[in-house]
């Protein structure tokens, strides 16, 4: 299984959004609404920020947010913040009770 | 409060053997699916190995299919991984993560994870 690709770097200044995006093929993130992402600051675990697609679970600030069309799921983060500098991974089910993650995508806060 | 905690990490020459633990508190670990991921030094994520909730139906990422063994304990609260024929593309950190599971069913997104164990694979 492939990983899912999305782009090496997004960056902004604060106070604006951006949109990360991640594309699969039709077999992970074009067959399931199962998609996650996560942010990873340095050394540190990665923290869950959306999960099947769209939802936030609780303590996860509004500004983020989920979507997907067809084989390509995105994250926005809306009124960038300095604390949203890290790197964040999309993650789909793929079938069989195994996942894939995104190759990530550094944040940086200009 | 959930806590994950990995342990066993180290120093391993290629082709040798290592076993991963991770130590659950602050949930009832038998009603989760428990998985395993790592992460390469400098790189991305990636997925590794998964068991269900009673310890049965593991499965494995195909780059560690037949050398990695997944395990837990329910009655000790605690998951392992028995690592064999190690590579030196094994080199990473490797993180235990929680899959979110709620009456019976499980929803395929890791909500808790660890703070990993680097296993280093070198001669």
């Amino acid at each position: 299984q492939s990983a899912l690709t999305q782009p090496a770097s997004v960056s902004g200044p604060p106070g604006q959004s951006i949109t990360i995006s991640c594309t699969g093929i039709s077999g992970d993130v074009g067959s399931y609404n199962l998609v996650s992402w996560y942010q990873q600051h340095p050394g540190k675990a990665p923290k869950l920020m959306i999960y099947e697609v769209s939802k936030r679970p609780s303590g996860v600030s509004n500004r983020f947010s989920g979507s997907k069309s067809g084989n390509t799921a995105s994250l926005t983060i809306s009124g960038l913040q300095a604390e949203d500098e890290a790197d964040y991974y999309c993650c789909s089910y793929v079938g069989s009770r195994l996942y894939v993650f995104g190759n990530g995508t550094k944040v940086t806060v200009l | 409060e959930v806590q994950l905690v990995e342990s066993g990490g180290g120093l391993v020459q290629p082709g040798g053997s290592l076993r991963l633990s991770c130590a659950a508190s602050g949930f009832t670990f038998s009603n989760y699916a428990m998985h395993w991921v790592r992460q390469a030094p400098g790189k991305g994520l990636e997925y590794v190995s998964a068991i269900s909730s009673y310890g049965s139906s593991p499965f494995y990422a195909n780059s560690v299919k037949g050398r990695f063994t997944i395990s837990r304990d329910n009655s000790k609260n605690t998951l392992y991984l028995q690592m064999g024929s190690l590579r030196a593309e094994d080199m990473a950190v490797y993180y235990c993560a929680r899959e979110y599971c709620s009456g019976g069913s499980c929803w395929n997104y890791f909500d808790y994870w660890g703070q990993g164990t680097l296993v280093t694979v070198s001669s």
